[in-house]
């Protein structure tokens, strides 16, 4: 299969530890998206990488946490000194941009973190 | 700033019913709009998208019409299968800004036969 994917799937950690989660988007795929998801909510824009350049990141995004992607390929996104209000899906989603708008992002199948 | 907002779940129907789930967004400009689906225990997948007023996206027997008019994006289906039982989220993509997705809080969708 050569879609998204993301590892661990799921994720259990005590408040104020680090954890780190990574993407594999589609190979060729130029963009690379990361969003946060809590039960009952639709998914919220976190940041997006064209290539390795991050190019914009959500006010979400607390100084907790960075994102990288080093050489355009995988990502990964750290959180800092964890908190229970950090509970929630992590979703990772690539997409291949041509200059077009509209173009289709194909969405990982998550990592869920619980912060005890 | 861009929103979507989505009639709130869950909805019930049986097996060969009319399925409407109502959409309505708030955007600068004239954005995308998708309609994306999650079946149980998977990940999003794209269910059909407009990229333009008037343009009617279909797929799987769903369709949409981006109306800009109403601000609208409704998903109707004319039979619902047992099979689509899942949730539901409408989306927007502005023109601009990486063209990252704006969600709404998504509705589910049981379907009994």
């Amino acid at each position: 299969d050569t879609g998204v994917s993301q590892d661990p799937r799921h994720k259990i950690t005590k408040r104020g530890q680090n954890v780190t989660f990574r993407c594999d988007p589609i190979s060729e795929h130029n963009r690379l998206y990361w969003y946060r998801q809590t039960l009952g909510q639709g998914p919220e824009f976190l940041t997006y990488f064209q290539n390795e350049a991050q190019l914009e990141k959500s006010r979400l995004l607390s100084d907790r946490f960075s994102a990288e992607r080093p050489k355009g390929s995988f990502s990964t996104l750290e959180i800092q000194r964890t908190e229970q209000g950090d509970s929630a899906m992590y979703l990772c989603a690539s997409s291949f941009l041509a200059g077009g708008v509209g173009d289709e992002q194909f969405f990982g199948p998550g990592t869920r973190l619980t912060v005890l | 700033g861009n929103s979507v907002t989505q009639m709130e779940g869950p909805v019930t129907l049986s097996e060969e019913a009319f399925l409407t789930i109502n959409c309505t967004y708030t955007a600068t400009g004239y954005p995308s709009l998708f309609w994306y689906v999650q079946y149980p225990g998977e990940g999003l997948q794209l269910l059909l998208k407009a990229t333009k007023a008037d343009d009617k996206g279909s797929n799987k027997g769903f369709e949409a019409t981006y109306r800009k008019e109403t601000t609208s994006f409704h998903l109707e289906k004319g039979s619902v299968q047992v099979s689509d039982s899942a949730v539901y989220f409408c989306a927007l993509s502005p023109k601009s800004g990486g063209n990252k997705l704006v969600f709404g809080a998504g509705t589910i969708l049981r379907v009994k036969s």
